[in-house]
């Protein structure tokens, strides 16, 4: 079954202690991306990746790094998390790029809370 | 970025044919317009696109007029079940090699019996 798979679904940390955010994806996509989504601001894009190693910025990325070393692989690491980065966070996924007319693949989301 | 802007809310009842606009004035030539539909603690799941003109799927139309300034989502017959949050996403190519996605803010469509 094609899917995009993020883990944990939920996690309660404090604020400094690192933490890694899973993101899976099965069906050979070339790109992925990371969104946060917070209460009155819908989705917002914290870094995308069109291919291995290559990453960008999206909208939000202050707090956050990514890596892509191997094509399913996009982890989202929050080197010293905060209060303000508690939100429910979503990784995609999609062939090449969606302005190629490819739609994102959304993972179930995980549930980040900050203390 | 082309950014764009819905209704925040809209009010339907069953059995009847809703349509959501979404506007896009920054509009790229390379950008499509994309719909997502979301229910409460789950991803978004995709719906529709297109470039131009009209698009119909077995869910939904798309009608994007000829200056592609704005879209409208046609849900044909809504249920209940239809209740949910709608993106409309126009993608942003960034120096023909990045990508930068936005959402639109949603529209919150209620459902009712």
């Amino acid at each position: 079954e094609a899917q995009v798979t993020q883990n944990p679904r939920y996690l309660i940390t404090v604020t400094g202690k690192k933490l890694t955010v899973t993101c899976s994806q099965n069906m050979n996509h070339e790109y992925m991306s990371w969104y946060r989504q917070d209460p009155g601001l819908g989705l917002r894009q914290i870094y995308y990746s069109m291919n291995v190693e290559v990453t960008d910025k999206g909208d939000v990325p202050e707090g956050y790094k990514v890596s892509r070393k191997e094509k399913r692989n996009f982890p989202l690491i929050l080197e010293s998390p905060s209060p303000n980065q508690t939100s429910l966070y979503f990784c995609a996924s999609s062939q090449r790029g969606e302005g190629y007319g490819q739609p994102q693949h959304f993972g179930d989301g995980t549930r980040l809370s900050i203390l | 970025l082309a950014k764009t802007t819905q209704p925040i809310s809209m009010d339907s009842y069953e059995g009847q044919e809703v349509n959501i606009t979404c506007s896009h004035n920054n509009i790229a030539t390379n950008d499509y317009i994309t719909w997502y539909q979301q229910f409460p603690s789950q991803g978004p799941r995709f719906i529709i696109q297109g470039y131009k003109t009209k698009v119909t799927n077995e869910v939904a139309s798309l009608f994007i007029p000829a200056d592609r300034k704005s879209s409208t989502l046609s849900l044909p017959r809504v249920s209940l079940s239809d209740t949910a949050v709608y993106y409309c996403l126009v993608g942003d190519l960034r120096d023909n090699y990045g990508q930068n996605f936005v959402f639109g803010p949603g529209t919150r469509l209620s459902v009712l019996p």
